[in-house]
């Protein structure tokens, strides 16, 4: 079973602080996917890394994906409230093209 | 702009009931499916369908049917419901299978 672990589950930061959200497997993905979900509704998706080593920013988040494919991390600078919700990474799976969510981390950021 | 849309939204049921989630999508998506997400857990797939009339099974497909009539409709039924069934059910969808899900907003579903 291919897993994808995410760190941390739960962050909770002060208006203006830095963070960084991992996503780890043993298990090489095409692509990488990070959605952000809000409280009652479905996950919208933010960005999809496709190459190894490969960083996009959107904002003040950045995403990057490991060389080799089995990692990606999520960096927000400056972190506001308006930040705050569920953020869930999925990898597309080399083997079968299947997608695996992480657990996802909560991020609340107070005022 | 309706996406995909589910309903109900919300539902209670005793265990042993039957239901049936309802899931359409207006954007001619082929590839649709069904996660469950629960605390800790993420999302987990349940069924998937790549085309009308093709269904197949994901991570977690015990205790579900799904079928595939239509390009636009993919319910999902519960035969006979169970507390561990307990969950907020998720439909999405996407051109083909290996593009990023468009998601609706969830049925929250409780068996007691």
């Amino acid at each position: 079973t291919q897993l994808l672990e995410q760190s941390p589950q739960f962050l909770s930061i002060q208006e203006g602080e830095n963070l960084t959200v991992y996503c780890n497997s043993s298990s090489v993905f095409s692509s990488l996917q990070w959605y952000r979900q809000e409280p009652g509704e479905g996950p919208v998706l933010l960005v999809t890394v496709v190459t190894g080593g490969e960083v996009k920013k959107l904002k003040r988040l950045t995403f990057q994906f490991g060389d080799a494919r089995k990692d990606s991390s999520l960096h927000i600078t400056a972190a506001q409230p308006g930040d705050t919700g569920l953020y869930l990474c999925a990898g597309l799976s080399s083997n079968t093209g299947k997608l695996i969510f992480g657990q996802g981390t909560t991020l609340q950021v107070k005022p | 702009n309706a996406g995909v849309t589910q309903t109900p939204k919300f539902q209670v049921l005793k265990t042993g009931q039957s239901m049936t989630l309802q899931c359409a999508q207006d954007m001619n998506h082929e590839y649709m499916s069904w996660y469950r997400q629960d605390p800790g857990m993420g999302l987990r797939l349940i069924h998937y369908s790549v085309g009308a009339g093709i269904t197949d099974q994901g991570e977690v497909p015990n205790g579900y049917n799904v079928s595939r009539s239509t390009t636009e409709d993919f319910p999902l039924r519960l035969l006979s419901a169970a507390p561990s069934q307990t969950s907020v059910y998720f439909c999405a969808s996407s051109y083909v299978r290996n593009q990023p899900q468009h998601f609706g907003d969830g049925t929250r579903l409780s068996i007691l």
